[in-house]
């Protein structure tokens, strides 16, 4: 499957603990956007990068975040200090430039 | 602010039925919408559509843009239990994807 992958698919984390999740976006594409969706709502913009570069942050985005594409390729986002706002559905997308995007199946995270 | 505005919130069909949604935005710098549907995990992609009055078809799935009046409908005829879903329209503004809250179709045997 050359789609684009996530890991964890679950994560329970105590409130106060920090955790990474992984994207591994379809290798020819060069922009990856992370997205975070609550129950009800479409996918919120967090932060976006083309190859290395992270172009843009969302204001959704606090200190607490951060995300890293250090090679171009997969991309990791950290929230330290978990707190239970945060639990959700965090979607990692991938695309050519072409603004189709193609979505992973996503990390769940629940923050107890 | 830009925002994009999906109506109904949800719908409840039989099968067989021909069903309509709505999609409405205001952005500053449109550049496309685009209709997605969305089951339990991640939302798949429909159709991205550019320029107004022209459908774009995909078996029983269509749909059109109206960039004078702003908004997109997506049409599903002989609607199937397959097609129960969550379905998420989105504008591409400013290379940023706005969404909308989707409409939620569930489609009775």
């Amino acid at each position: 499957d050359t789609g684009v992958s996530q890991d964890p698919r679950h994560k329970i984390t105590k409130r106060g603990q920090n955790v990474t999740f992984r994207c591994d976006p379809i290798s020819e594409h060069n922009r990856l956007y992370w997205y975070r969706q609550t129950l009800g709502q479409g996918p919120e913009f967090l932060t976006y990068f083309q190859n290395e570069a992270q172009l843009e942050k969302s204001r959704l985005l606090s200190d607490r975040f951060s995300a890293e594409r250090p090679k171009g390729s997969f991309s990791t986002l950290e929230i330290q200090r978990t707190e239970q706002g945060d639990s959700a559905m965090y979607l990692c997308a991938s695309s050519s430039g072409l603004r189709t995007l193609h979505f992973g199946n996503g990390t769940r995270l629940t923050v107890t | 602010e830009d925002k994009v505005v999906q109506s109904p919130l949800s719908l409840v069909v039989h099968e067989g039925d021909t069903v309509t949604l709505n999609c409405s935005y205001e952005v500053t710098n449109f550049r496309s919408l685009l209709w997605y549907k969305q089951e339990k995990k991640a939302p798949t992609f429909l159709f991205m559509l550019t320029s107004s009055g022209i459908e774009k078809k995909s078996g029983r799935l269509s749909s059109i843009l109206d960039k004078k009046e702003l908004f997109s409908i997506l049409n599903i005829t002989a609607t199937q239990t397959g097609d129960s879903a969550v379905y998420l329209c989105a504008v591409d503004s400013n290379y940023q994807l706005i969404w909308g809250a989707g409409t939620k179709l569930i489609i009775k045997p």
